[in-house]
């Protein structure tokens, strides 16, 4: 495998659920993130991670907690979500978090929550 | 949050047209720009990272401009194809900070 991979591809769930969406990176970066994108949205920044350090939480609700094991392997694990929480769900990765490296992202995990 | 826009949101062109689309950001604040393709059901591809006003890159038929005064970049795709078909985002990034402030994206599509 090469790149940025997500797992799964869709998801669809109920309130009530508990699944993770995880990520994984092929590419020796060491900083990973989460984004959100919802219908007819820009892409919105979530978590950043470098080093398996969160560095950035863009005021996520708590129902989102993303976990990071080392450089290579990103969660995101979800608990009691809103329909308004149905969105794509892409992860990405970076050289580090600094200024400008370019961010290589993963096909993205299409969330539903019934 | 940071405004940054494209246009237009879609577009449709016939195989072999060139077309070109934009990108507008804050002027004041510029640090990068970064342009991506991405298509459907794929990951976004980084194809420019632009830094200087007046820069100016090429990759293959598809180039990039800016213009970090006025606060735009323009993507221009020559004699498109339909493998070209796809959303092309732009990603603004301030001189204050780390975060990348996407656009919407132009959707592409070519017509054989």
């Amino acid at each position: 495998e090469t790149g940025v991979t997500q797992t799964p591809r869709h998801l669809v769930m109920g309130m009530t659920n508990k699944k993770s969406l995880k990520c994984e990176q092929h590419l020796g970066h060491n900083a990973m993130y989460w984004y959100k994108q919802s219908a007819k949205k820009p892409l919105e920044l979530m978590f950043v991670y470098n080093f398996k350090e969160q560095t950035e939480n863009n005021s996520v609700p708590s129902r989102f907690s993303p976990e990071c094991p080392n450089s290579s392997h990103l969660f995101l694990h979800l608990h009691t979500l809103q329909p308004e929480d149905s969105a794509l769900y892409l992860c990405a990765s970076s050289q580090t978090s600094g200024r400008g490296d370019t961010q290589y992202f993963g096909p993205g995990t299409r969330l539903t929550v019934l | 949050i940071l405004n940054v826009e494209q246009s237009p949101q879609s577009l449709h062109v016939q195989e072999g047209d060139s077309t070109n689309f934009t990108c507008s950001f804050p002027s004041s604040n510029f640090y990068a720009l970064h342009w991506y393709r991405w298509e459907t059901a794929k990951s976004p591809e980084a194809l420019f990272v632009m830094t200087l006003n007046g820069d100016e890159k090429k990759k293959g038929r598809i180039s990039a401009t800016l213009n970090t005064k006025e606060g735009y970049s323009y993507l221009y795709i020559k004699g498109s194809q339909p493998e070209d078909s796809a959303t092309y985002l732009c990603a603004f990034l301030p001189n204050t900070g780390n975060q990348f402030y996407f656009g919407t994206g132009t959707s592409l599509t070519v017509i054989p």
